[in-house]
């Protein structure tokens, strides 16, 4: 069964400070990495995707992957109570198929 | 542009009925996905389309379920006899060709079997 693993949460963080997401993949051939944002009774918006090993910057948000651990993790800068929401990372597992298989995500509380 | 459109937005369904619901992905895009979402819970793959053929249909849960895309453009995804366990949010996402994995997903349809 390939799996994707997040901390349920709730992460609480102050406003201003760093957030910092996480998760653990177990399919070694898993090539494409994306952290999704839900708010409540929304649908998933994409906000990051990383492809290769290291960091990727947008904005306020930073993507880090480490294939050999099987770890991607999402820092969220200089946090902001419009942060609060679920974030769900999602992996592609490679081979014919494009389908994503998503975390159950992490509840991120931004206390203002 | 437009993003991704699904409808109905909500519908409520008596247990037993047939059910249909549709996406509208991004223009241009020429890969569409549908995905489940039960309370509190993640989602759940259900089926890939590129172009009008399915390369992965893993994800339906039965028989019951099948969807198709017509014009390299909507799709439907068709529920038969509804079961309570089939209540959840179904999504749909849209993403550009082969080998482009960015997907965006429309707002969803929330069904609901009584």
């Amino acid at each position: 069964q390939k799996e994707v693993e997040q901390n349920s949460g709730p992460l609480s963080v102050p406003e201003g400070a760093i957030a910092s997401l996480n998760c653990t993949y177990s399919d070694r051939g898993s090539q494409s990495f994306f952290w999704y944002r839900q708010y409540s009774g929304k649908s998933p918006e994409l906000i990051m995707s990383i492809y290769s090993n290291g960091d990727k910057e947008d904005g306020r948000f930073t993507a880090q992957l480490n294939k050999a651990s099987q770890y991607v993790s999402l820092l969220i800068r200089d946090s902001q109570p419009s942060d609060s929401a679920t974030y769900l990372c999602a992996v592609n597992p490679g081979g014919a198929t494009n389908k994503l298989i998503f975390g159950t995500g992490t509840l991120l509380a931004v206390q203002p | 542009g437009a993003g991704v459109s699904q409808s109905p937005s909500n519908k409520v369904t008596e247990k037993g009925k047939d059910v249909e619901l549709r996406c509208d992905p991004i223009s241009g895009h020429t890969a569409l996905y549908w995905y489940r979402q039960r309370l509190g819970q993640g989602l759940e793959f259900l089926i890939y389309f590129q172009g009008n053929s399915a390369p992965d249909k893993s994800g339906l849960p039965s028989d019951r379920f099948s969807a198709e895309r017509t014009g390299e453009s909507v799709s439907t995804l068709t529920i038969q006899r509804t079961q309570q366990e089939d209540s959840a949010v179904y999504l749909c996402a849209s993403s550009y060709g082969l080998g482009s994995y960015e997907q965006y997903f429309g707002p969803g349809t929330r069904l609901t079997v009584t």
